[in-house]
């Protein structure tokens, strides 16, 4: 079955860069979901996109922004990086329900801030 | 807003032994516990999920029990293999972001 795509998968950058990570849920999924992770830590929650909207926002810095395209697709852009950006950076996707949603996360993309 | 708390955060067990990873949680409106397996360099994978309305759930060797009164859920691992060793997270949602616990890492000894 086909499952979320995240791309680069890993990326290097000098502090005050900018960077932009992409995500592609599963197909027919509307919800998105950014999960940022440091090392030996639990994933924290960014950001989430329900049908090109924002849904719910999490402790995402100002720094940092993101959106839902038409195709569902999602980009995290980060700008002025810092070293403590260096992280995983996950991507889940769902299919809007009723209740919770299930989601499924992608591979990450692993960002290192030099 | 939720707290999720997570114990052990490392757990050694033997091939064929049993392991139990505990979660409490803070927000009773929460309603919805996955729990996810994480192996190295990998994304968390979803391995079985609860809902408020149900007490137990079993898939093959795992299971995950939920106590609503006492707000705090469980992953039972039966017959445990080597392969079973990774991070685990338990999660809790009101229905929108998770919020996850602090992971639990599961050796398991041939």
């Amino acid at each position: 079955a086909a499952g979320v795509i995240q791309s680069p998968r890993h990326l290097i950058k000098e502090k005050r860069e900018t960077a932009t990570l992409k995500c592609y849920p599963i197909p027919r999924h509307d919800t998105v979901y950014w999960y940022q992770q440091g090392p030996g830590q639990d994933p924290q929650f960014l950001i989430s996109f329900y049908e090109k909207m924002q849904s719910d926002k999490g402790s995402i810095p100002d720094r940092f922004s993101a959106q839902q395209f038409s195709d569902y697709h999602s980009e995290l852009n980060m700008s002025s990086l810092e070293l403590g950006d260096s992280a995983l950076y996950f991507c889940a996707s769902s299919k809007r329900a009723s209740d919770a949603d299930t989601q499924y996360f992608g591979p990450g993309t692993r960002l290192t801030v030099l | 807003g939720e707290n999720v708390e997570q114990h052990p955060s490392t757990l050694s067990v033997q091939e064929g032994d049993s392991a139990v990873i505990k979660c409490t949680y803070s927000d009773s409106a929460s309603n919805y516990f996955p729990w996810y397996k994480q192996e190295l360099g990998k994304g968390p994978q979803l391995i079985i999920d609860i809902r408020s309305n149900v007490g137990e759930k079993k898939d093959q060797r795992i299971a995950v029990t939920l106590n609503k009164t006492a707000k705090h859920f469980s992953l039972h691992i039966t017959e445990t293999q080597p392969e079973d060793s990774a991070v685990y997270f338990c999660a809790a949602s009101t229905g929108d972001k998770l919020i996850f616990g602090t992971g639990t890492r599961l050796q398991v000894f041939p």
